[in-house]
């Protein structure tokens, strides 16, 4: 069975602090890792990613993944009050069929950013 | 990204009452979406997978005479909660996938429902 544990759970951290978030993996056949956030409503998209080393990055926001380790960290720097949310790590499950794939999620990490 | 389109956004109804929600793929279409239900500050969990044209397919444990789920366009699909009773309370999300963007789901803003 494919597992996705994400860590810490929670942090509470101070703005303009930088966080690393956590995920690791353990699934019978690797396509891509993702990363959502979720505050209040449904997750938003904020990365995909496929192969090992190569950063991806949105503003604030960076992604990297370790095929070797099967991890994958994201990493949020000069935090912000509107960081604050739940960061969801999800890898698809099974081959690729070429049909929309289920997704294996972790349990999350709930950030909180204070002033 | 792609655009999902959930409605209605909140819910409130009395126990036994059907409620119907959809969920629209806005700028893409989609064979297939996915409804998930949320409980608090729990992970998404996956009740079904919707495919156009074809009866859904059920996560183990979902009773499907509970929730009627109709793909019948490359861009809608509904789920409906029959006969709710309070314990159907929850956090319903839907999501899609636009071919040949891989494996990326994209979501619905989520329906909360509160059964009375």
């Amino acid at each position: 069975e494919d597992k996705v544990v994400q860590s810490p759970l929670s942090l509470v951290v101070h703005e303009g602090d930088t966080v690393t978030l956590n995920c690791s993996y353990e699934v019978t056949n690797f396509r891509s890792l993702l990363w959502y956030k979720q505050e209040k409503k449904a997750p938003t998209f904020l990365f995909m990613l496929t192969s090992s080393g190569i950063e991806k990055k949105s503003g604030r926001l960076s992604s990297i993944l370790d095929k070797k380790e099967l991890f994958s960290i994201l990493n949020i720097t000069a935090t912000q009050t509107g960081d604050s949310a739940v960061y969801l790590c999800a890898l698809p499950r099974g081959v690729n069929t070429g049909t929309a794939s289920k997704l294996t999620f972790g349990t999350g990490t709930r950030l909180q950013v204070t002033l | 990204g792609a655009v999902v389109s959930q409605h209605p956004s909140r819910v409130i109804c009395k126990s036994g009452t059907s409620v119907k929600i959809e969920c629209r793929s806005l700028d893409f279409q989609a064979t297939t979406m996915f409804w998930y239900r949320q409980f608090p500050k729990k992970s998404l969990m996956l009740m079904a997978t919707s495919n156009e044209g074809s009866k859904a397919t059920y996560e183990q444990g979902v009773e499907k005479d509970k929730f009627l789920i109709n793909h019948a366009s490359l861009t809608l699909s509904t789920l409906t909660v029959t006969s709710a009773h309070p314990e159907d309370s929850s956090f319903y999300i839907c999501s899609a996938s636009p071919a040949g963007i891989g494996n990326i789901q994209y979501f619905g803003a989520g329906t909360r429902l509160s059964v009375l």
